[in-house]
């Protein structure tokens, strides 16, 4: 069965910090790799996806991703985060047709 | 262009009263979703319909829950009676076909129901 974890459920990060949210999942064979951002009020977005080929994936609002097969990790990163990052962020794995999504982490971003 | 519209945006009942809840996805989109998303949680698949076609229900409880998207257009998912642990978001998304490959999932701001 597929499963998703995101091991931190909230982080803080000053306004203009990097940013890495991670994302492990657990998938029989290759998989497809989501993340979505929620932010209040709002539907969840898709920030970037991968499917195949080249392992950096580059998303919107400067945002990437990285996969690494051999750590089951699909980290979320962002150089600069601005105040209006604050979110939440969902990390989701994919069959053909399904998506299963982790908890989520929320994103706080301080001044 | 629009996106996808759910109404109504919060609804309180109270426990064993009806509930309904609507979806207009986004026009020319064949495939619609029904996921439940629970506090502290991420959503997790209720139904998906090719268009008016129940392709995927495995995870709707039937016995309280159902949907019906019967011109392959808007959709109502409805829980009769509700229980107090259904106190959580309903979210709705649509996509031109079902395949995730090529096909992003567009999500409506949810409707969040809370039982009493």
């Amino acid at each position: 069965a597929q499963s998703v974890t995101q091991p931190d459920i909230h982080i803080t990060v000053s306004e203009g910090a990097s940013l890495e949210l991670r994302c492990n999942y657990s998938y029989g064979a290759t998989p497809y790799l989501f993340w979505y951002v929620q932010s209040p009020g709002q539907g969840l977005q898709l920030l970037l996806k991968y499917l195949s080929g080249d392992t950096l994936v580059q998303g919107i609002k400067g945002f990437e991703a990285e996969f690494k097969r051999s750590q089951s990790s699909f980290n979320l990163r962002k150089p600069s985060v601005h105040w209006s990052d604050a979110a939440e962020y969902f990390c989701a794995v994919g069959s053909r047709y399904a998506l299963n999504f982790g908890k989520g982490t929320s994103l706080l971003v301080t001044p | 262009e629009a996106g996808v519209v759910q109404s109504p945006r919060y609804k309180i009942i109270e426990k064993k009263q009806p509930v309904a809840f609507w979806c207009n996805p986004i026009s020319g989109h064949n495939t619609l979703y029904w996921y439940l998303q629970n506090l502290g949680q991420g959503p997790e698949l209720l139904i998906r319909y090719e268009n008016e076609e129940a392709v995927d229900d495995s995870q709707l409880p039937k016995d309280r829950f159902s949907a019906e998207r019967l011109k392959g257009v808007d959709s109502t998912l409805k829980i009769q009676p509700a229980e107090l642990g259904d106190s959580a978001v309903y979210l709705c998304a649509s996509s031109l076909a079902a395949g995730l490959a090529l096909n992003e999932q567009f999500f409506g701001p949810g409707t969040r129901l809370t039982v009493l």
